[in-house]
C-alpha cells in the first residue's frame, strides 16, 4: 500500500520568515495530494490540494509543488503568522477518497 | 450550512466493552469515511461508506464495523475494547460523485479512551 513520509517533524520559524514542509510517497499510481492544518483540539482543515496533472497551485501566502518523477511535494507558507502555527499533515490519495497521510509536522511561528 | 457533526465529543470505556460513534455528513455529501488518530500521528483509514455500504477498507481488524443510513449518516462500532484503540476517531464527508478524489471535510471528532 502507500506509505507517506513527512519532515521534519518540528519546525520553528520567526513571524515573516517562510517555512517549508515536505512529502514523499511510494504509490506512483496517487494522483491527488492534499494539505490539512491541525490545531491543538480541532478537526483537520483542508488548506490546499494538488492533483497529478499540475506542478504547482497557490492560494496567496500557501503554495504546493508536486515532483511526480522523484515522488514528493511540498508546502509553502511565506510571511509567516503567529496564527499560521498548528500541525500539518500531508496525505496522498490513488481511488476513492483513501488518503494515507503523513506523520505531521507541528509548525510554531514565533512572534 | 452545517458540517460534519460527531457525537459525543469524548467517551470512556473500559477493555472489552463495545462503543458506538456517530456522524452526520456535511449537507449535500453522500459518503462518508472514518479514520483512527493516534496521539501524535496521522489518521489511519479505517473505512468508507457510499451507498450504504462499505467501499473501501482499510489495514483495521473486523472489531471495527460500520453502518450507513439511508439520510447518509453513519455509525463506526469497535467491539472488544483494546487499550490501543484510545484515539481520536475522524469521520469525514466527501461528495461520491464515482470520481476519484473528492475533497475531505472532517469532523471535530470523538476522543475515545479505554481503560
Amino acid at each position: 500500500g502507500e506509505n507517506v513520509e513527512q519532515h521534519p517533524s518540528t519546525l520553528s520559524v520567526q513571524e515573516g520568515d517562510s517555512a517549508v514542509i515536505k512529502c514523499t510517497y511510494s504509490d506512483s499510481a496517487s494522483n491527488y495530494f492534499p494539505w490539512y492544518k491541525q490545531e491543538l483540539g480541532k478537526r483537520p482543515q483542508l488548506i490546499i490540494d494538488i492533483r497529478s496533472n499540475v506542478g504547482e497551485k497557490k492560494d496567496q501566502r500557501i503554495a504546493v509543488t508536486l515532483n511526480k518523477t522523484a515522488k514528493h511535494f511540498s508546502l509553502h507558507i511565506t510571511e509567516t503568522q503567529p496564527e499560521d502555527s498548528a500541525v500539518y499533515f500531508c496525505a496522498a490519495s490513488n481511488a476513492g477518497n483513501m488518503l494515507t497521510f503523513g506523520g505531521g509536522t507541528r509548525l510554531m511561528v514565533k512572534p | 450550512d452545517a458540517g460534519v457533526t460527531q457525537s459525543p465529543t469524548h467517551l470512556i470505556k473500559t477493555r472489552g466493552q463495545q462503543v458506538t460513534l456517530r456522524c452526520s455528513p456535511k449537507s449535500g455529501h453522500d459518503t462518508v469515511s472514518w479514520y483512527q488518530q493516534a496521539l501524535g500521528q496521522g489518521p489511519q483509514f479505517i473505512f468508507q461508506y457510499y451507498e450504504e455500504e462499505e467501499r473501501q477498507r482499510g489495514n483495521f481488524p473486523d472489531r471495527f464495523s460500520g453502518h450507513q443510513f439511508p439520510n447518509y449518516s453513519s455509525e463506526l462500532n469497535v467491539n472488544a475494547l483494546l487499550l490501543g484503540d484510545s484515539a481520536l476517531y475522524l469521520c469525514a464527508s466527501s461528495l461520491g460523485t464515482g470520481l476519484p478524489n473528492e475533497k475531505l471535510f472532517f469532523g471535530s471528532g470523538t476522543q475515545l479512551s479505554v481503560l
